[in-house]
């Protein structure tokens, strides 16, 4: 029951830009609440990689990066490399029905 | 620094109530704008966020879940536990414990426990 959409996959080859977009609406992102996104390897625990829509924690390299416009949040990868291959998740608040806190539904970065 | 784990079954019968616990260091759950979070994530799936306890001890659940949640904390003993009854096979899911700080992102995860629900 995600209320933020993210597309299903997204790939490119090492070196490569990518792109996962997070689509909200009127009463989480456009509400103007901070979208944070999450790394997830292969069976480990999610990850913080950018938090408050475009600041990354200690440790988290330059290569990522997040946007926010509208009801829309943007996480790029520059340099595409082979272990960012991975989950990738946006979260934000919502105001609707009292719920608190929402998930995207989920991004597979695949590096070619 | 940071670290929570979760503890609990690893398998419950259907309409049984699971109590999970999680137990954090390196923070308090006193200290003003620090919040602990369940969240749980199907196998193959997305994350679902479940339930939230604060430092002023308020609570906040998934709508969806709400009659089902109970969430709690023992400041004393650094756990927040979370108590989800009725269980049934869809509820079938890693169950992660997170620290929630003062921007709102969820900065420090658990590695998670795995729950089955199976008969």
């Amino acid at each position: 029951q995600s209320v933020l959409t993210q597309p299903p996959s997204v790939s490119g080859a090492p070196g490569q830009r990518v792109t996962i977009s997070c689509t909200g609406s009127s009463s989480n992102i456009g509400a103007g609440y901070e979208v944070h996104w999450y790394q997830q390897l292969p069976g480990t625990a999610p990850k913080l990689l950018i938090y408050g829509n475009n600041n990354r924690p200690s440790g988290v390299p330059d290569r990522f990066s997040g946007s926010k416009s509208g009801t829309s949040a943007s996480l790029a990868i520059t340099g595409l490399q082979a272990e960012d291959e991975a989950d990738y998740y946006c979260q934000s608040s919502d105001n609707s029905l009292s719920v608190r806190y929402v998930f995207g539904t989920g991004t597979k970065v695949t590096v070619l | 620094q940071v670290t929570l784990r979760e503890s609990g079954p690893a398998l419950v019968k259907p309409t049984q109530t699971l109590t999970l616990t999680c137990t954090f260091s390196g923070f308090s759950l006193s200290t003003s704008g620090m919040c602990v979070s369940w969240i749980r994530q199907p196998p193959g799936k997305a994350l679902e966020w479940l339930a939230l306890i604060d430092w002023d001890d308020d609570k906040y659940y998934s709508p969806s879940l709400k009659t089902r949640l109970t969430i709690s904390k023992d400041t004393s003993k650094n756990q927040v536990v979370l108590t989800m009854t009725n269980m049934d096979p869809v509820d079938t899911a890693t169950y992660y414990c997170a620290r929630m700080g003062s921007g709102l992102a969820f900065d420090f995860w658990g590695q998670g426990t795995l729950v089955t629900v199976s008969s």
